[in-house]
């Protein structure tokens, strides 16, 4: 059964680098996605990507963040200067349709310390 | 009034119980809804869209109630598997998917 693949699962950082979460979305699926989750909160919508633009984005998804489809399979979340309070479990998500099903990836757990 | 709200429980029921969870959003134009179950640590996974007819799937059974804006899931003959948070996701009118805080489910022998 196909699946969203993410690395690296687990990602430490010092406050104020760079990092860049990789996902492969499901290889059919057109509409990709980005969330997060602090530990202990609900999942929080950052941003969708359709036909290599960003389509939705949310108030968290500000300057210091950006994504990228830089081949054909990669989905990249880049996070420009880390913060502390970036540390979450980030989520890739993909459907195949618009507002349809979305298939989640394991997550990348970023810790900013 | 926070846009999509549930109880966070825990709910606790024997195995073999019926347990049902409400969802309520607050955004009349919400176009698509969805329950995704989330294990501890785990990624959210799919359980299954809410059709406005209703509509099951094995032991689940899912029903969205537009006029008083709300989406339910049942679960038949609880599993100790079940045991894990049930999380409603609305999409709203500008397709940005919203997701519920979660009800946690724990299933006991």
């Amino acid at each position: 059964e196909p699946e969203v693949t993410q690395t690296p699962s687990h990602q430490v950082t010092q406050m104020g680098q760079e990092v860049i979460l990789r996902c492969v979305p499901i290889s059919n699926h057109l509409y990709f996605y980005w969330y997060r989750q602090i530990l202990g909160q609900k999942v929080e919508f950052l941003v969708s990507f359709y036909n290599n633009e960003i389509s939705e984005k949310s108030e968290i998804f500000d300057d210091q963040f950006s994504v990228e489809r830089p081949d054909g399979s990669n989905f990249t979340l880049k996070i420009r200067s880390t913060k502390l309070e970036d540390s979450a479990m980030y989520f890739c998500a993909s459907s195949e349709l618009h507002n349809n099903e979305q298939f989640f990836g394991p997550g990348t757990r970023l810790t900013v310390l | 009034r926070k846009e999509v709200e549930q109880d966070p429980g825990p709910f606790n029921v024997p195995e073999g119980a019926t347990v049902a969870f409400n969802c309520t959003y607050s955004n009349s134009a919400s176009q698509s809804f969805f329950w995704y179950r989330q294990d501890c640590r785990k990624e959210p996974k799919l359980l299954m869209s809410v059709y406005s007819s209703g509509n099951e799937d094995g032991r689940f059974t899912a029903q969205l109630n537009r006029a008083s804006q709300y989406i339910s899931l049942l679960i038949r003959d609880s599993k100790l598997s079940d045991s894990a948070t049930y999380l409603c996701v609305v999409n709203t009118g500008s397709y940005i998917p919203t997701f519920g805080r979660g009800t946690s489910l724990i299933v006991h022998p």
